[in-house]
């Protein structure tokens, strides 16, 4: 198995600031994956990350908002940028080893 | 596109009563990965399991059953004698492989309140 930490765990931000969350996972991976999670919501998937590589944004999402970075196998941050109350939401970065596993989540108040 | 719908936004049963959460999924691939998650009110996602679409086989696990039927493409999970402590959103998903990693769609979530 796998542990996957993030941080923070949690912020109030103020409207048009940024906020970097970053994400360790205690293995190698090939691949990370970001999804968001509004209030009440299902997840949603950001974009996927490759270690190298620039990341893959799904549709609706655009580097500029959320750029993210991938220096090694075993790290990632995503950036939400210029924050907006509609950004408030849980962010959780995921990997797939064996199974495909989340991190706790970071859950951004945005006022 | 890869869609997956669970039909039950909100159930609520009595405690040791059985429960069934549904999941209809949808894709144009032939090898995919279905997936149930727990997420409990302290809000990490809880892996329950991981089902190969050439494994149709029902999967039984303490209290909890899954029933895989690929011809109505449907994932359903019980929940036998249910518990306070299962009271959680539980999350269907469907696999995209991407360069050997999973890329998830989910379901909009059921919500399921266990009442003592």
């Amino acid at each position: 198995s796998a542990v996957i930490s993030q941080k923070p765990s949690r912020d109030i931000c103020q409207r048009g600031t940024s906020l970097t969350i970053q994400c360790q996972v205690d293995s190698q991976v090939t691949m990370m994956f970001w999804y968001r999670q509004q209030p009440g919501q299902s997840l949603t998937l950001i974009a996927t990350a490759n270690q190298g590589s620039e990341a893959t944004y799904e549709s609706g999402f655009v580097i500029d908002k959320f750029p993210i970075s991938r220096p090694n196998l075993t790290f990632s941050t995503l950036t939400v940028s210029n924050m907006s109350p509609e950004d408030s939401s849980i962010y959780l970065c995921s990997a797939f080893l064996d199974e495909q596993y989340f991190g706790p989540g970071t859950r951004l108040t945005v006022t | 596109a890869q869609k997956v719908t669970q039909a039950q936004t909100e159930i609520s049963v009595v405690e040791k009563e059985d429960v069934t959460l549904d999941c209809v999924y949808e894709t144009r691939d032939t090898t995919y990965y279905l997936f149930w998650y727990k997420q409990p009110p302290s809000g990490e996602l809880v892996f329950l399991i991981r089902r190969n679409s050439f494994d149709e086989q029902n999967e039984i696990s303490g209290r909890y059953s899954w029933n895989f039927q690929k011809s109505t493409s449907s994932f359903n999970f019980t929940i036998t004698a249910s518990q306070v402590v299962d009271s959680a959103v539980y999350f269907c998903a469907l696999s995209e492989e991407i360069q050997g990693a999973q890329k998830l769609v989910f379901g909009q979530g059921t919500r399921l309140t266990i009442n003592p």
